[in-house]
């Protein structure tokens, strides 16, 4: 797998836009880019994933630049309960079953 | 969403014993199941992955007869930690794969393992 880098932490205020940088220079053609966040003591949580167009949910945005090489993650409104550790994985997508790797992801703090 | 139960959320033992974990898809049927542990400040660290009616496979330097997995069914894994010491005290999570989700995995919520 591609290895991914992530700032350690960030902060973020409340009702603000959250912006999560991930670089992934090394990415092949069929690797796609997933998202995960962990909150304190739970499992993770899926939030997003993409392969090289813009995707947007219910949760967030996530924008991959056009050589593929780094995208963001972008919560629109920030509140309390995103504050998490976010996960940024790349991975082939397929049915192989292979397990995802978890790096040491970004500590986002949300204040009020 | 695909949900994942995981039970107990929370165990507490005494060193020697056994303690099971069991982790269940409720609304799809998981190809594969994962076991992860996490211990404090750290990331989480794939133990093994298990296929419905096949044996585990186990992560370089863990220990299978320690940790017992059984994937008997598509919607149920079971890890059991055999012997518990203190050093197995951890936060142990699963998760699951649907047939047809690719990589998109499902996480339990996890259990707190102390072991006294």
């Amino acid at each position: 797998d591609a290895k991914t880098t992530q700032p350690p932490s960030m902060d973020c205020a409340e009702g603000r836009a959250a912006n999560l940088p991930c670089n992934h220079s090394t990415i092949s053609g069929n690797e796609y880019v997933y998202w995960y966040r962990q909150i304190h003591s739970q499992g993770p949580q899926y939030i997003i994933h993409g392969l090289k167009n813009n995707e947007t949910n219910e949760m967030a945005s996530l924008i991959i630049t056009e050589d593929r090489k780094s995208s963001t993650l972008i919560l629109p409104h920030a509140t309390l309960r995103d504050t998490a550790v976010y996960y940024c994985i790349v991975r082939e997508h397929s049915n192989s079953g292979y397990a995802l790797n978890f790096g040491k992801g970004t500590s986002l703090l949300v204040t009020p | 969403g695909a949900v994942v139960s995981q039970h107990p959320s929370w165990v507490i033992c005494k060193s020697g014993t056994s303690v099971k974990i069991e982790c269940r898809s409720l609304d799809f049927q998981a190809t594969t199941m994962f076991w992860y542990r996490q211990f404090p400040k750290q990331s989480l660290m794939l133990m093994a992955t298990s296929n419905e009616g096949s044996k585990a496979t186990y992560e370089q330097g863990v220990e299978k007869d320690k940790f017992l997995i059984n994937h008997a069914s598509l919607t149920l894994s079971t890890l059991t930690v055999t012997s518990a010491h203190p050093e197995d005290s951890s936060f142990y999570i699963c998760s699951a794969r649907a047939a047809l989700a690719k990589n998109i995995q499902y996480f339990g919520a996890g259990t707190r393992l102390s072991v006294l």
